[in-house]
């Protein structure tokens, strides 16, 4: 298996522009998980869904924000419009059903707003 | 409630020697306790988790941790470090009682071994 897979690995856009993440979760897996990593905040849990349906998205921090998941094999995160305070490297994630299972990450896509 | 604690954002410490990557932890009930590691550019990757049983699991890499009800704690270590360890480490905890399936994850503690 190829493992979770993001696109791009780099994004670099202007303030005002809209910016589309793109996770493919491990075949199999479930729950699907966004998360965002900066030096001040550490790692944030965004949203996650459960059989594509979205469960939690309080972490999500506007309405500039939103997440999808059309099917099991693929999901967005939108951010419209961006902002420099959303640089950050944001990361996908998917596991298994409940139980102490572990969390297989993609290589996240860094993100530079100027 | 859940929470995780990394009271150190940076661990030092010469390659050969044995390093600790502390973790404290608050649960309502029982926790299940996890390490990931991230190298540069990539993303978190397990290491090792603990569900119940033996205090002590043994993971990827040479690495094992301590679970210590008492204490609260889950100390990542190592008995010999190597260069290519140096990396940011992250504990996680989730509560088995219910609630929230989502692990927390603590801010994470840069180890840096020196040749």
């Amino acid at each position: 298996d190829a493992g979770v897979i993001q696109s791009p690995r780099h994004e670099v856009t202007e303030m005002g522009q809209e910016v589309t993440l793109r996770c493919k979760p491990i075949s199999g897996h479930d729950y699907l998980f966004w998360y965002r990593q900066t030096m001040m905040r550490g790692l944030e849990l965004l949203i996650y869904f459960n059989n594509n349906v979205p469960i939690d998205d309080s972490g999500m921090p506007e309405d500039r924000f939103s997440a999808k998941m059309p099917n099991a094999s693929f999901s967005t995160l939108k951010i419209q419009p961006s902002e420099p305070r959303d640089s950050a490297v944001y990361f996908c994630a998917s596991s298994f059903a409940r139980g102490p299972e572990k969390l297989f990450f993609g290589s996240g896509t860094q993100l530079s707003v100027l | 409630a859940q929470s995780v604690a990394q009271p150190e954002d940076q661990v030092n410490v010469a390659e050969g020697n044995p390093l600790t990557v502390k973790c404290t932890y608050s649960v309502s009930g029982n926790p299940y306790l996890f390490w990931y590691v991230q190298y540069p550019n990539r993303g978190l990757q397990f290491l090792l988790k603990y569900i119940t049983g033996d205090n002590l699991v043994k993971g990827s890499y040479g690495f094992e941790a301590e679970f210590n009800k008492s204490q609260t704690s889950f100390h990542l270590k190592k008995p010999s470090a190597l260069v290519s360890d140096s990396a940011l480490y992250f504990c996680a905890v989730r509560d088995k009682s219910g609630g929230s399936y989502i692990p927390t994850f603590g801010r994470g503690t840069s180890l840096i071994v020196h040749p």
